[in-house]
């Protein structure tokens, strides 16, 4: 149980275009999902905490208006990164936390390779 | 803020003992965590220990958790290949336990 899936893992786009993640909590309904950005050999940054019904809270620095959160239903979450620039190149990977679950337990998406040209 | 710190690669033989540390500044956190994360898969939790304590043992794994020196180490006894990955540990943010903060990852080798 607790698997969280995430499509595509694998996106090449041209700079300029908009790009959608999907999050999916398979087995389990999620109220809050996370999404996080990881640089090559660095920790994963959180960037926004996605809320079912409710707007997304975003970390400190991250553009809101590049980085559109919907968190539609309990086991859906979108991340679309808009007009993309090759600098927005990076693994994007989403976490869900289980509706009932103990504090800070989440379980995480295989990630989504973004690569912009 | 808070920052967590980790060496990036530890590699060790197979049968023997890994211990991954880890390092932390926020000494108000609630849980600290250790998460693995396999190529290609998401991050799969491990343990965690809750701040009031300072080892907690899972099979194979043992947790130490020093608070006074702000670090955490996670011991893997009897190291196999499947074990090879890159290990982060993480900490809650205080008053706010869903938000982690992460490590850089400690790559973890085993060779036979």
């Amino acid at each position: 149980g607790a698997v969280v899936s995430q499509h595509p893992s694998r996106v090449i786009c041209k700079s300029g275009t908009s790009v959608k993640i999907e999050c999916r909590s398979l087995d389990f309904q999620a109220t809050t999902m996370f999404w996080y950005r990881q640089f090559p050999k660095q920790s994963l940054m959180l960037m926004a905490t996605s809320n079912e019904g409710s707007k997304a809270t975003y970390e400190q620095g991250v553009e809101k208006d590049k980085f559109l959160i919907n968190h539609a239903s309990l086991t859906l979450s979108t991340l679309t990164v808009t007009s993309a620039h090759p600098e927005d190149s990076s693994f994007y990977i989403c976490s869900a936390k289980r509706d009932g679950g103990r504090a800070g337990e989440q379980f995480f998406g295989p990630g989504t390779r973004l690569t912009v040209l | 803020g808070e920052d967590v710190e980790q060496s990036l690669f530890l590699s060790v033989r197979e049968g023997d003992s890994s211990v991954i540390n880890c390092t932390y500044t926020d000494s108000s956190s609630t849980y600290l965590y250790w998460y693995k994360q396999e190529p290609g898969a998401g991050l799969q939790l491990l343990t965690y220990i809750f701040s009031n304590m300072d080892m907690k043992q899972d099979q194979r794994l043992t947790v130490l958790l020093n608070k006074k020196d702000k670090h955490l180490s996670l011991r893997i006894a009897d190291t196999q290949t499947g074990d090879s990955a890159i290990y982060f540990c993480a900490e809650s943010v205080p008053y706010n336990t869903d938000k982690l903060i992460f490590g850089t990852g400690t790559r973890l080798q085993v060779f036979p």
